[in-house]
Parts: C-alpha cells; structure tokens; sequence
C-alpha cells in the first residue's frame, strides 16, 4: 500500500496563478482533509471531507476550493494564488470504518511558493 | 472555537524523561491526540485519549484529564531519533476534524 500521496511534491506559482494540488489515498478511508502548515503555527484545516462527493470547510478555507469526486481522491485548488499562500501543503485521510477518525495518516506534503 | 497551549521547545539529554503539557479550551470536547512530526517530514499519529488516564505504547505514554482541561506526552528513555516537534489535537463531539496545537519542539542532546 502506498497510503497517501500528494501531487506535486514541489510547486512555484506567480501571484494570479492557478494550479490544484491531488491527493490520493488507497486505505479506503472515507475522511480526508487539507492542511497547511506554516513556520510556528502548527497544522491548520483548510477543508475536509466526510465521504464521497462532500466537501466542507476548515479553519481558514478563503481562497481555495475542494472536489471529492472520488472517494480515493482530494483535489485542493487555488483559483489565484496569493503570496500568503506560500506554505506546507498537507493531506490526510483516517477512518475505514473501523479505525478511530483521530488516527489520521499524513501524505509527504507539498511545498508551495507563490512569488 | 477551540485554543490549545503547549510549550514551544524543550531540550533535554539523552536517557532523560520529558513531559510535553498541552492545555485546551473547547466546547463539545471528545478526545486528545498526540502526533509527531520530523524535520521536513509527515505528521505521524501517536496516541489518542477520550477517557481520564494514562494509555502506554512503549517509551511513550499519554495523559488525560477531561475535568482539567489538560493532557500531557511523557517520552522515556529519549533517544536521538526523538529529536521532533509534537503536536497535540483535539476533537469535538461529531464534527470528524482535529484542532492541533501550534507543537513543542523536543532537542535531544547526547
């Protein structure tokens, strides 16, 4: 098994740009979420899903969008990138109908610079 | 909403005990989890506690008071690959999402 994977690893955008990040887990979870971590604040939800085709927001979710169009997959898309979204992309998945949703399994992250 | 607190860094030797405190304020609490994260690396799960007690998993082990509002990690024997930060998250009643602390970086020193 792979668990989870995020494409790409590594990213630079000018500011107005677009791009969408994927995400994609073979654990059958039915959770998954966007995180983004910057320098001293931890990890922060940006939007999450509780299953197939649903989508709901996080903490801080301005600027981006989310698709679940498979339950496998995340998409996380930035529609014009924004200097403040330079940071740490991370996603996650948990619960396969029997695990607990607070043990939640992290991708490697993406490393977005918009300049 | 929720808050969480903990410390930011701790240092401590080789062979020592450290105890990483997370305090949280949230309504509808659940439960408390425990996630480590290397340098550059993916969060990992540790532990997760919803009920008052101590859970052990092997040098580490985690706390919970529900009526104090407080959690700790205590990490034993450490070890240079401890070297990490530590994130603690919270969970509230039916809502499938952690709030994570902004995590304590542990130094281990030879």
């Amino acid at each position: 098994n792979a668990g989870v994977t995020q494409t790409p690893k590594f990213r630079v955008l000018k500011t107005g740009q677009s791009m969408t990040l994927l995400c994609a887990q073979d654990m059958n979870h039915e959770y998954m979420y966007w995180y983004r971590q910057d320098p001293g604040m931890g990890l922060r939800l940006i939007h999450y899903s509780v299953g197939e085709g649903t989508t709901a927001k996080g903490e801080v979710p301005d600027g981006y969008n989310v698709s679940r169009l498979k339950k496998q997959n995340f998409l996380l898309g930035l529609e014009s990138a924004a200097p403040s979204q330079t940071s740490v992309y991370f996603c996650a998945s948990s619960y396969d109908g029997q695990s607990s949703y607070n043990e939640q399994f992290f991708g490697p992250g993406t490393r977005l610079t918009v300049l | 909403g929720q808050s969480l607190e903990q410390p930011s860094e701790v240092t401590a030797v080789e062979g020592a005990i450290v105890q990483i405190n997370c305090t949280y304020q949230t309504s509808g609490f659940y439960g408390l989890s425990w996630y480590q994260q290397h340098d550059g690396g993916a969060p990992t799960f540790l532990s997760y506690n919803a009920l008052d007690g101590l859970e052990e998993t092997g040098r580490f082990s985690s706390f919970l008071s529900r009526s104090d509002s407080y959690g700790y990690l205590l990490l034993q024997e450490l070890q240079m690959k401890d070297s990490a930060s530590y994130f603690c998250a919270v969970s509230t009643r039916n809502d499938y999402k952690l709030s994570f602390g902004a995590g304590t970086t542990v130094t281990v020193r030879a």
